[in-house]
């Protein structure tokens, strides 16, 4: 079975632009999570979906977005791009979500390394 | 705010010694994982600790959840070039929070 895929591998954009990153989980697999992880840092936490709804957001401006598609599979949007925003963007897939009865296990993808000018 | 303070932030060490990573925080954890994470690649998962007091072993690594499920170690023993990486711990709650990551350097 093929692993969680992100695309683009890498993507370069000049600030106020748009992004649209996609991933798709493996498959079985219903909850997608995103993270960004800036040079340096652990990953930040940005958005959970399970089944289509969004159970969970980090603490991103409203500039980020994200939706669930009936395949599970997901696009995470940023508008209005800031120099900050350059990062690896990481989606992460599990069967169930990350819920307070302890984790599922999440697996990777290898990330979409955005970087904005 | 990282949640999960990890410590040494940067470790460089020769092949076959032995080295101790800390992962801390305020919080109680229902559960902690330990990430290996190599340059260009998404974390992979090491280890999922749930209850307080346990150990659990992979190989060379030992990786052990404090009693108050706030704190966690990973020890490595005779370190090979292999392990040379970025090293991260995670809570999970109601979402995951990740530590900013201990980077490992085995040198040959």
């Amino acid at each position: 079975d093929a692993g969680v895929t992100q695309s683009p591998t890498h993507l370069i954009k000049t600030r106020g632009q748009h992004v649209t990153l996609r991933c798709s989980p493996i498959s079985g697999h219903k909850s997608v999570s995103w993270y960004q992880q800036v040079l340096g840092q652990g990953p930040q936490f940005i958005f959970q979906y399970y089944e289509k709804e969004e159970r969970g957001r980090g603490n991103f401006p409203d500039r980020f977005s994200a939706r669930q598609f009936p395949n599970y599979s997901s696009e995470l949007n940023v508008n209005a791009l800031l120099l900050g925003d350059s990062a690896l963007y990481l989606c992460a897939s599990s069967f169930l979500p990350v819920s307070r009865g302890g984790p599922d296990t999440q697996y990777f993808g290898p990330g979409t390394r955005l970087t904005v000018l | 705010t990282q949640l999960l303070e990890q410590s040494p932030q940067f470790l460089s060490i020769q092949e076959g010694e032995n080295l101790t990573v800390y992962c801390n925080s305020s919080s109680v954890f229902s559960s902690l994982q330990w990430y290996r994470q190599e340059p260009g690649e998404g974390p992979v998962l090491l280890v999922t600790v749930v209850t307080g007091g346990e150990v659990k072993k992979l190989k060379r690594l030992t990786f052990q959840f404090g009693d108050a499920r706030k704190d966690s170690s990973l020890h490595i023993t005779a370190a090979q070039p292999g392990d040379t990486g970025l090293y991260l711990c995670a809570g999970g709650n109601n979402d995951m929070r990740f530590g900013a990551g201990t980077r490992l350097t085995v040198k040959p």
